[in-house]
């Protein structure tokens, strides 16, 4: 059964880069149909940052997109979240999850436990 | 963007049903999903492709969707059901876009 397990600073300082890793195991990433990154602000709801296809296509959410780069390593199983020139308003749980569905079926399941970042100074 | 509309919050008897809407332009035309998030936990996905359920997920939660709107029934409520509660469809329509609804508080009164 596939297992997510997100990992990284969880203090930013601001105009930095915000770096997060989710190692996947029992299963191989190179397998998997796709993959995804999503952020939950204190006290709010759910948003879709990006996605990464086994292909290696991305997708990321137009809000973020300027600022938001995941990438896949195949060797380490895992894959990457960066984030840049991040504030205050980035401040959230991330949560990588595993994707799943085709054509227009696509949904997340399971995810990881979800990691706090914070930005301050 | 492709925008979901959820109530903020529904409350329920313990014993009976909730039903959670997911509204969206033509949503009937996309397939939905439900994740329930419990506090302090990570979301689980409880309803997929409208209305299948992944394995150990009770028969009482299912789904519908059709038109402008998709709904999660939650039936014989319990106390442990209290949760929030997230729609979400993949749009194509402007590029690959996965979209979460702003999810909905079910109290469990």
């Amino acid at each position: 059964q596939v297992q997510l397990q997100e990992s990284g600073p969880g203090l930013v300082k601001p105009s930095e880069t915000l770096s997060l890793t989710c190692a996947v195991s029992g299963y191989s990433i190179s397998s998997g149909y796709y993959w995804g990154w999503i952020r939950q602000p204190p006290g709010k709801g759910l948003e879709w940052i990006g996605s990464i296809y086994h292909s290696g296509s991305t997708y990321y959410n137009p809000s973020l997109k300027s600022r938001v780069t995941i990438s896949v390593d195949t060797s380490k199983n895992q894959f990457s979240l960066k984030l840049s020139s991040v504030t205050a308003a980035d401040t959230a749980v991330y949560y990588c999850a595993s994707g799943s569905g085709y054509g227009k079926r696509n949904w997340f399941d399971p995810w990881g436990q979800g990691t706090l970042v914070t930005v301050s100074s | 963007s492709y925008v979901l509309t959820q109530p903020p919050s529904v409350s329920v008897a313990p014993g009976q049903t909730a039903r959670i809407t997911c509204g969206g332009n033509n949503i009937g035309s996309k397939s939905v999903h439900w994740y329930q998030q419990k506090p302090g936990q990570a979301p689980v996905l409880v309803v997929y492709d409208d209305s299948d359920r992944p394995s150990g997920i009770p028969e009482r939660f299912s789904g519908s969707n059709s038109g402008n709107t998709a709904t999660l029934t939650i039936s014989r409520v319990e106390a442990g059901d209290e949760a929030d509660y997230y729609c979400q469809v993949w749009d194509s329509s402007s590029d690959h876009i996965w979209v979460f609804g702003g999810g909905t508080k079910l109290t469990v009164l």
